[in-house]
């Protein structure tokens, strides 16, 4: 029973490159989250997609950010010419549905660093 | 705009004491409130859920209270042991979609 899977674990990119970060979701999950975690700091919501929807993109940053959830195949997060203050922890999280009726379940992370 | 808030930072406490988490939220759409806890290197673990209707769930050594006219909800975890010592996050849901999260506490339980 696979949990939430993201990949890569590590990731290192040079100032202006493209960072792609991935995240499967667990078994029959449609709602998908993605949140930002810098150091000493704690968990930023960024963004919630259902499978082909973006419900709330309230906390992703307007430029260089952008997110999918395609019907077929992970989601996505993917940040466009990268800079330094984009170096974090960056962590996805399932749920069935209602968060109520079925806690967000998170991956292991995403640790971007940028050079 | 920090909806969700944890006001200390980090927590010690001896084994075998009772540790008690604090957080306190703003918008009072939310309605359902969770406990997370994180090792480093790993993603959060869903610990312990209230709903708005209750003011206290209980599962183990794990009581959450809810406290709707103060806005504030606190984890108790009694007795504390050394393998509870991790972050603790506090969130918070006002739709029954999305979560937002405190800040985290870091509670070291001396042996």
């Amino acid at each position: 029973n696979a949990g939430v899977m993201q990949n890569p674990r590590h990731l290192v990119r040079r100032r202006g490159q493209e960072a792609r970060l991935r995240c499967s979701p667990m078994k029959g999950h449609s709602h998908v989250y993605w949140y930002r975690q810098l150091p000493e700091e704690g968990l930023k919501f960024m963004v919630y997609l259902q499978k082909e929807n973006i419900i709330d993109e309230s906390g992703m940053p307007k430029e260089r950010f952008s997110a999918e959830f395609p019907k077929e195949g992970p989601s996505i997060l993917r940040i466009q010419q990268v800079v330094r203050g984009d170096s974090a922890a960056y962590f996805c999280a399932s749920s069935l549905g209602r968060v109520e009726n079925s806690p967000l379940h998170f991956g292991n992370g995403t640790r971007l660093t940028v050079t | 705009d920090q909806q969700v808030k944890q006001n200390s930072p980090s927590l010690s406490v001896q084994e075998g004491r009772i540790s008690i988490l604090n957080c306190d939220y703003t918008n009072s759409m939310f309605d359902y409130f969770l406990w997370y806890k994180k090792y480093p290197a790993e993603g959060p673990t869903f610990l312990i859920s209230i709903s708005s209707i209750k003011d206290k769930n209980e599962d183990g050594r794990f009581t959450v209270f809810l406290n709707k006219s103060a806005k504030h909800l606190s984890l108790h975890i009694v007795p504390s042991q050394p393998g509870d010592s991790a972050v603790y996050f506090c969130a918070a849901s006002g739709n029954g979609n999305d979560m937002r999260f405190g800040a985290g506490t870091r509670l070291t339980v001396k042996p």
